[in-house]
C-alpha cells in the first residue's frame, strides 16, 4: 500500500543536540511539506519541497532544516537553535504543490528535548 | 492573511445524536476547504473537500460538510455518532501565497468526545 512513513515514532534528546527525523512517501507524490503541532494550536508549516532539490521555508522555519534530494524523502533537522523543539512532528506529501491536491500525512513523531 | 476559525475547542455528544462542527474562514477568493480527522497520536486523514459545484459535499465515514459563502462557513455535520467518531478535527482552506506556492492553513481543531 502507498503511504508517508515517518520514523521513529517516538525519540528524545539532551538540549543541544541535533536531531533528524526521516520521511519518505511511496506515493509518488511531488510535493512535500513538514508541519509541527502543538496542543491548541493546530498545525504549523515548518518547510515545503515542491520538486526535487528545491524546498522553501513555511511559517515556523527558524531552528529547522531540510533537504530533498530524492522525490521520495523530506527528512527535517531540528537544531540545536530551536528554542522549543518538544512537539508533535508530521510528515505530508500531496500530488503537486496545488492547493486543491489534498495532503496525506504520515502518522508523525514525537520528539521531546529535555 | 488567510485564516480559519474554530470556535470550539471541546464539544462532546452523545452516541447516536447528531453533530456540527463549527469552521469559518477568511480568504479573500473563492477558496478549497477541507475536513480532516486526527485519532490520538496519528497522522491526519482527510474527510472531505470541496473546491466547486454543489455546496453540499459527502466524505468518507458518513461525514457531510456544506459551503456557505455568505457566512464563509464551512461546518461539518453527521447525522448519527458513533463511538468510532471521538477524534480531533481539524477544517482547513487552501490559500495561495504571493510566491505562487499554493498551502493549507489549518484551524486550531475540535476535540469530539462522545458519551454513551
Amino acid at each position: 500500500d502507498g503511504g508517508i512513513t515517518q520514523s521513529p515514532k517516538y525519540l528524545f534528546r539532551k538540549e543541544g543536540q541535533n536531531v533528524t527525523l526521516s520521511c519518505e512517501q511511496n506515493l509518488n507524490h511531488d510535493a512535500m511539506y513538514w508541519y509541527r503541532q502543538d496542543p491548541g494550536q493546530g498545525l504549523r508549516l515548518i518547510y515545503y519541497s515542491q520538486i526535487v532539490n528545491d524546498f522553501q521555508k513555511g511559517d515556523i522555519a527558524e531552528g529547522y532544516s531540510v533537504s530533498r534530494e530524492k522525490k521520495e524523502s523530506f527528512p527535517l533537522t531540528v537544531t540545536s537553535a530551536q528554542k522549543n523543539p518538544t512537539a508533535f512532528y508530521l510528515c505530508a506529501s500531496s500530488l503537486n504543490r496545488d492547493s486543491n491536491s489534498p495532503l496525506h500525512f504520515g502518522n508523525g513523531t514525537r520528539l521531546t528535548v529535555t | 492573511a488567510q485564516s480559519v476559525t474554530q470556535p470550539d475547542i471541546h464539544i462532546t455528544v452523545s452516541e447516536g445524536a447528531s453533530l456540527e462542527l463549527r469552521c469559518n474562514y477568511s480568504y479573500g477568493a473563492t477558496p478549497y476547504l477541507f475536513w480532516y480527522v486526527q485519532s490520538p497520536g496519528q497522522g491526519l486523514q482527510l474527510l472531505l473537500k470541496y473546491f466547486s459545484g454543489d455546496t453540499l459535499v459527502q466524505g468518507i465515514k458518513g461525514f457531510e460538510a456544506e459551503f456557505k459563502r455568505s457566512q464563509s462557513s464551512f461546518n461539518l455535520r453527521k447525522p448519527s455518532v458513533h463511538w468510532s467518531d471521538a477524534a480531533e478535527y481539524f477544517c482547513a482552506v487552501g490559500a495561495k501565497e504571493n510566491t505562487g506556492f499554493q498551502k493549507l492553513v489549518f484551524g486550531t481543531g475540535t476535540r469530539l468526545l462522545v458519551s454513551p
